[in-house]
């Protein structure tokens, strides 16, 4: 079956450094990928969408990366904020086709120090 | 744009009883709108598909006899808990997308404590 794997531990960075978070699936080769920021007690907000053929994609201070071979995608932050601190989930669409669905990892949670 | 709004936010309810809780899409149509459940630390959980003016889509292990989808309109949907326990207790998340796009929007979530 497909597995989404994102790291459990937090990752506790500096504010103004630049965070990475990464995502790795198994088992199937996704359409497209996406990125979701969810704070705690609230429903997750769509951040990204990034296409099988796209290699990387941008906005504001949000990049992402996804690589079909390696089967990851890597979510980067840059001159990150404490505003930030979120978790932060990767989706990938349900393998079998016309009802997008979305299967979504466990997330990563981000703790920005000031 | 894209406002999903989840009513009611929290609920308290005794065991045994039902409980109705509404996903509407604001300011857009929502060809498909989904259910998910997430218990603490976790992730969301899907359990449903709906399409407007059809039945529900249930996902493997979740009982749609207890778990009722309505979705009536191209804005609202809604998920009864019938004859709720104790581990229904979670937090309930509804997303509606459009028929033009592939990211979801999220309600704000209900939480749902069954006593």
């Amino acid at each position: 079956s497909q597995k989404i794997e994102q790291n459990s531990e937090a990752l506790n960075i500096q504010e103004g450094k630049t965070a990475t978070l990464t995502c790795n699936y198994t088992n199937y080769s996704p359409a497209y990928l996406q990125w979701y920021r969810q704070d705690p007690g609230r429903g997750p907000v769509f951040l990204l969408l990034i296409r099988e053929n796209e290699k990387e994609k941008r906005k504001e201070r949000l990049k992402v990366t996804f690589d079909t071979t390696l089967k990851q995608s890597l979510f980067h932050i840059t001159a990150s904020q404490p505003a930030d601190s979120a978790t932060y989930l990767c989706a990938l669409e349900a393998p079998g086709g016309s009802s997008y669905k979305l299967i979504f990892g466990s997330g990563t949670r981000l703790l920005v120090r000031p | 744009g894209a406002v999903v709004s989840q009513h009611p936010s929290r609920v308290i309810c005794k065991s045994g009883t039902s409980v109705k809780i509404e996903c509407r899409s604001l300011d857009f149509q929502a060809t498909t709108m989904f259910w998910y459940r997430q218990f603490p630390k976790q992730s969301l959980m899907l359990m449903a598909t709906s399409n407007e003016g059809s039945k529900a889509t249930y996902e493997q292990g979740v009982e749609k006899d207890k778990f009722l989808i309505n979705h009536a309109s191209l804005t609202l949907s809604t998920l009864t808990v019938t004859s709720a326990h104790p581990e229904d207790s979670s937090f309930y998340i509804c997303s509606a997308r459009t028929s033009h796009s592939y990211e979801q929007y999220f309600g704000p979530g209900t939480r749902l404590t069954v006593t």
